[in-house]
């Protein structure tokens, strides 16, 4: 099991504002990293699968950026809408031992976006 | 194409009743997988399964028990209940392993 951390736990913000938050996982035998949104009363829908180290990958306002060397990746949402409100997962799987080929998901971070 | 199905939506049981939670996927995935969602916790794997034929056990599997007779369904069953099963079940499937995957609606179950 994948040691997984997810920051912050939740965030509020304004429409309009850009925000970004942090997924940590151990950069040891890396092998994937997920994005997953998961909005209130929905399941989670797929963001952004990222292999590379500096791998950067865009959909619409989102963006995320992964650094497989030290261990973490960032999700950018720009210009906030408070359609964007959801929990925001993430889900790296390494490629070795019992962890290979299962994702582990983080906790995730609550955005609430305000009008 | 219908995606993910997950049937039932809710179910309550009593401790020690079994029951078989359904999956089914018509996009033609090899990989197919169950989580639990617990409050306070990431989704967790229970079990999960590569292709017809083929399952392994997750990061929670005790209490459970899944087969994959064929590429679309993947039943989990629970075979004594117990309160501490109590939880929001996903079913998610990829076209392969470690692909992105499609999330069923999920089922809400409680043990009483």
């Amino acid at each position: 099991i994948l040691n997984v951390e997810q920051s912050p736990q939740s965030l509020h913000v304004q429409e309009g504002d850009s925000t970004n938050f942090t997924c940590s996982f151990p950069s040891s035998n890396f092998y994937a990293l997920h994005w997953y949104r998961w909005e209130t009363a929905k399941s989670p829908e797929a963001l952004f699968v990222m292999t590379l180290n500096g791998d950067e990958k865009k959909k619409g306002r989102i963006s995320a950026t992964l650094n497989t060397k030290e261990g973490y990746s960032y999700l950018y949402i720009k210009g906030s809408q408070p359609e964007d409100s959801a929990t925001y997962l993430c889900a790296p799987s390494n490629a070795g031992g019992t962890s290979y080929g299962k994702l582990t998901f983080g906790q995730g971070t609550i955005l609430t976006v305000h009008p | 194409n219908a995606g993910v199905t997950q049937t039932p939506k809710f179910q309550v049981l009593k401790t020690g009743q079994s029951m078989t939670l359904q999956c089914a996927q018509d996009m033609n995935h090899e990989y197919m997988s169950w989580y639990r969602q617990d409050p306070g916790m990431g989704l967790r794997l229970i079990h999960y399964s590569v292709g017809a034929g083929i399952t392994d056990q997750g990061e929670v599997p005790n209490g459970y028990n899944v087969s994959r007779s064929t590429t679309e369904d993947f039943p989990l069953r629970l075979l004594s209940a117990a309160p501490s099963q109590t939880s929001v079940y996903f079913c998610a499937s990829s076209l392969k392993q470690l692909r992105k995957q499609f999330f069923g609606p999920g089922t809400r179950l409680t043990v009483l």
